[in-house]
């Protein structure tokens, strides 16, 4: 059973820090993993996928990388905003539909 | 292209009472996933719908809960005799195949 990690739950940052987020998954087998952000009561905006054959992706400030055998992706955010400050969810996509972590709440102060 | 629909945002039902959640997939996407984000708890996968067939409703619960996927108009997930453990925020995305697209979320509350 596929299970999705996200580490650390939560994170302050000073605005313009560049910052990490984790994400880890228990069944390499995926077709695809996807990381959303959700802003408080909304619902989710998708930010990057990337597809099993890939290495990574990159959106603006944003970049995401994929190790398929190692079973983890990290989300890497440069020049930390405070309009970046939401909940980031990493989920994968294999046999099943999605299957998603618990998320990291994301601080940039100002 | 408008994106998914969901209606309504916020929906309050007491207990007992039936609750109906509506989704209007993105324009051309024929396949339709519902999941459940409990608080304090991540999004969990109930339904995975095409066209008037039902592919994966390996995350719904057993009773109670039911969706549908018509010919003609939106997916409606369905919970019969709701109870407290009910209210959550239900969300509805839709595909071509890969990439999910997600909607803003109905927020069902029981009383």
């Amino acid at each position: 059973k596929q299970e999705v990690t996200q580490i650390p739950a939560a994170l302050s940052v000073p605005e313009g820090e560049n910052l990490v987020l984790n994400c880890s998954f228990t069944d390499s087998a995926i077709y695809n993993l996807q990381w959303f952000r959700q802003d408080p009561g909304k619902g989710l905006t998708s930010l990057l996928l990337i597809q099993s054959s890939q290495r990574e992706q990159t959106s603006g400030r944003l970049n995401a990388s994929l190790d398929k055998s190692s079973g983890r992706s990290t989300l890497y955010i440069a020049a930390s905003q405070p309009g970046d400050s939401a909940t980031y969810l990493c989920a994968v996509s294999g046999n099943t539909p999605l299957v998603f972590g618990k998320g990291t709440r994301l601080s940039v102060i100002a | 292209n408008a994106g998914v629909m969901q209606n309504p945002r916020h929906l309050v039902r007491r207990r007992g009472q039936e609750a109906r959640l509506r989704c209007s997939p993105m324009k051309g996407h024929s396949h339709v996933y519902w999941y459940r984000q409990l608080p304090e708890e991540g999004l969990k996968f109930m339904v995975y719908l095409q066209k008037e067939n039902i592919i994966d409703e390996s995350g719904m619960p057993k009773e109670r809960f039911s969706a549908e996927f018509p010919k003609e108009g939106p997916s409606i997930l369905r919970i019969q005799q709701v109870v407290r453990g009910d209210s959550a925020a239900y969300f509805c995305a839709s595909s071509t195949g890969s990439e999910q697209y997600f909607g803003p979320g109905t927020r069902l509350t029981v009383t």
